[in-house]
């Protein structure tokens, strides 16, 4: 099981944001995963293996934690960050993600 | 890189089964796998299971055993994803994504959903 905190986190632009997601159970090797989705769109990868940035993500994008504990942090909040972000366990079956934490302005 | 195409809306009555297609361009499935993942209206993201075509290997979340099949044809770089016996509870949008395959994997690319009306 996975938990995000907070549900909802109310920032400015400019701002930084630390989302939180936190495992029942010590996550192997670190198999975690961020996504990114926007209303009406699919979800879209920002970070795997917990701290590594996909593709074309920006830097302001970071992710960090071992064990059972993970934040995204997005310094420097820019307009098109607001939007609901999910975590995901990927080192065993079911691959579960996190119920998500919207950030609004 | 992959691009995925998903196949267009359906609508279907309760105990009806389902197809959605899932087609790769740009890459094949030699090198990603497939995971499919359902959003229930206002909903969070539910991983339903994955397929790796290149071994043959599929999961099902449990919830899902004995009502959906993941297949592939290599040929064709295409996914399917068949959900039978039909609840209102399956309205929802589902969406496939190429998988890098560590552990059960990540998801690096993905379909643009098909929305499912029961």
């Amino acid at each position: 099981v996975l938990t995000q905190s907070p549900g909802t986190l109310s920032l400015s632009p400019g701002e930084e944001a630390t989302l939180s997601c936190r495992a029942n159970q010590r996550i192997t090797a670190n198999y975690v995963a961020w996504y990114q989705q926007k209303p009406g769109q699919a979800p879209r990868l920002l970070i795997y293996d917990a701290s590594n940035r996909a593709t074309d993500i920006p830097d302001r994008f970071s992710g960090a934690g071992s064990g059972t504990d993970f934040t995204l942090t997005i310094a420097s909040l820019e307009p098109e960050d607001f939007a609901v972000y999910y975590c995901q366990q990927y080192a065993s079956s079911p691959g579960t993600f996190g119920q998500g934490t919207r950030l609004a302005t | 890189q992959v691009h995925l195409v998903q196949s267009g809306p359906e609508v279907e009555k309760p105990g009806a089964s389902v197809r959605v297609t899932c087609k790769a361009s740009g890459g094949t499935f030699n090198t990603h796998g497939v995971t499919w993942v359902r959003q229930a209206p206002g909903q969070g993201l539910e991983w339903m299971g994955r397929i790796v075509p290149v071994i043959g290997v599929v999961n099902y979340a449990q919830r899902f055993q004995g009502t959906v099949t993941f297949t592939a044809d290599k040929r064709t770089n295409t996914a399917y994803m068949d959900l039978t016996r039909l609840t209102f509870d399956d309205t929802a949008i589902y969406f496939c994504a190429a998988t890098v395959t560590r552990g059960v994997g990540y998801m690096d690319v993905w379909g643009n959903g098909t929305r499912v009306t029961v």
